[in-house]
C-alpha cells in the first residue's frame, strides 16, 4: 500500500469552529489532492496540489482551503466548519503515469 | 465540462456469473481511465488503469476493461464473480492536469 496517512480518522467538531485534517505521504508524489465522500455522489474534489505551495481549486472549493509547505504533507481547512461538511474525506496522492492512491479517509461530523 | 457517467448505481449479480459495469465520460482531452473498488470502510484500490496503447487493459482480481474511444466508454469485465468482489465501483479519468474526476459509483451484490 502506498504510505499515505490520514488525521485524525474520526472527528466531531462544532458548528462554526475550524478544522484542519492533514494527509501525509511517503512516497514523494508530486501530487496531492483532497476529496469528500457522500451517499449518491461519489467522490468529489475539493482542491488539489502539483506541487509544493502550487495549489487548484476543485468542483466543491467553497468553504475549504489547503496549504502545501512540504512535499509530504496536505493539509484540508475547513474555515468555519457547517453541517453540509460532514462527510468523509480522502486525501490522494499521484505521479504521472501512475494513478491515484487514497488514504483510509476521515469521518468529519459537523454537529 | 468533464464528467464520468456510471449508470447502474446497483447491480446484483450470482456467484459464478460475469459481470460488467459501464463507464462513460466526456472529456475533450485524450482520457486516461481508471476502476477503483472500495470495501465498506475503507479507501479506494486502484483495480486497473488505461494510459495509451493496447485498449484491452487487465487489471488485479481477475478485473479487465475495454476502452473504446467511439462510444466514450470503459466498461469493466470479471468472467466469474466472487461472493469477495461485493464492493462499491468507481470509474474516473484524467489528463495531462492530474484532476482525477469520479463517477458516483456502481454498488455490486453477490448472490450465493
Amino acid at each position: 500500500d502506498a504510505g499515505i496517512t490520514q488525521s485524525p480518522r474520526h472527528k466531531v467538531t462544532e458548528t462554526g469552529t475550524p478544522v484542519t485534517l492533514r494527509c501525509h505521504q511517503t512516497e514523494n508524489h508530486r501530487y496531492m489532492y483532497w476529496y469528500r465522500q457522500d451517499p449518491g455522489h461519489g467522490l468529489r474534489l475539493i482542491h488539489y496540489s502539483y506541487g509544493v505551495k502550487d495549489t487548484d481549486k476543485g468542483e466543491v472549493s467553497d468553504g475549504y482551503s489547503v496549504s502545501r509547505s512540504k512535499t509530504e504533507d496536505f493539509l484540508l481547512t475547513l474555515e468555519s466548519a457547517t453541517s453540509s461538511q460532514t462527510s468523509v474525506y480522502f486525501c490522494a496522492i499521484s505521479e504521472q503515469g501512475t494513478g491515484a492512491f487514497f488514504g483510509q479517509g476521515t469521518r468529519l461530523t459537523v454537529v | 465540462a468533464q464528467s464520468v457517467t456510471q449508470p447502474d448505481i446497483h447491480i446484483t449479480v450470482s456467484e459464478g456469473a460475469s459481470l460488467e459495469l459501464r463507464c462513460n465520460y466526456s472529456y475533450g482531452a485524450t482520457p486516461y481511465l481508471f476502476w477503483y473498488v472500495q470495501s465498506p470502510g475503507q479507501g479506494l484500490q486502484l483495480l486497473l488503469k488505461y494510459f495509451s496503447g493496447d485498449t484491452l487493459v487487465q487489471g488485479i482480481k481477475g478485473f479487465e476493461a475495454e476502452f473504446k474511444r467511439s462510444q466514450s466508454s470503459f466498461n469493466l469485465r470479471k468472467p466469474s464473480v466472487h461472493w469477495s468482489d461485493a464492493a462499491e465501483y468507481f470509474c474516473a479519468v484524467t489528463s495531462g492536469t492530474y484532476k482525477y474526476i469520479f463517477g458516483t459509483g456502481t454498488r455490486l451484490k453477490v448472490l450465493a
